[in-house]
């Protein structure tokens, strides 16, 4: 299962500034995921993964939580950028890496 | 720039038509898998080749038919489409099916008329 929207949330940020995207997941046995990043015209990129064995995992400028007592996680991008602009999307899978299911999406805009 | 290459890019067709989409790659990686993506909405899993296998197949009418030639191929047959077929498909890889990331192409565009 997956937390569904009727519309595609949006997130704001100004340049330099850090910005936090959340992602609701239903499935209680979902025990890998993914924040994917997608650009206008293009296909999901990866950005960072995360196991279920763990709360907390950092990339370069990213950083995914993952709160498995209320099914949510989060990635944060510090000091947003331009080129961060996109729609994110976390995907769960409960099976490491078999039937992916993604989140709704969150759009965010970097404001100059 | 992405590794799984994705052929066309764009394409048009009447609901009699017959065409395919394509894609490839070569990461060695063994399992392979089609999404399909409406605007604004995330990817929906449609077909998951394993070892040239298919796995998963979440219910595709039929008129899409995947086909996987070789372990860097997968096709998506295309016949009698609806203008609701219209979408973006994306082709994904992953090294093996509970190997984790999947890398995607950058999608074929398909528009139903």
């Amino acid at each position: 299962g997956e937390s569904v929207g009727l519309h595609l949330p949006t997130l704001s940020v100004q340049e330099g500034d850090n910005s936090i995207i959340n992602c609701a997941y239903s499935n209680s046995a979902s025990d890998y995921f993914i924040w994917y990043k997608q650009e206008s015209g293009k296909g999901p990129q990866f950005i960072i993964d995360i196991r279920s064995n763990m709360d907390k995992r950092q990339g370069q400028r990213v950083t995914v939580l993952l709160n498995k007592t209320v099914k949510h996680l989060s990635l944060q991008i510090a000091a947003t950028q331009p080129g961060d602009s996109a729609v994110y999307f976390c995907a769960e899978t409960d099976n490491y890496g078999q039937n992916f299911v993604f989140g709704p999406g969150t759009r965010l805009s970097v404001l100059p | 720039d992405t590794e799984v290459t994705q052929t066309p890019k764009h394409l048009v067709m009447g609901m009699t038509n017959k065409k395919s989409l394509k894609c490839e790659q070569h990461m060695g990686h063994r399992a392979m898998y089609w999404y399909k993506q409406k605007a604004k909405k995330p990817p929906e899993l449609m077909f998951v080749y394993s070892y040239e296998k298919l796995s998963i197949n979440e219910s595709v009418p039929s008129r899409f038919s995947p086909e996987c030639p070789n372990s860097s191929l997968l096709n998506l047959h295309l016949h009698a489409l609806q203008p609701e077929d219209s979408a973006l498909y994306l082709c994904a890889s992953s090294q093996d099916l509970r190997a984790g990331e999947l890398f995607f192409g950058e999608g074929s565009r398909l528009t139903v008329l």
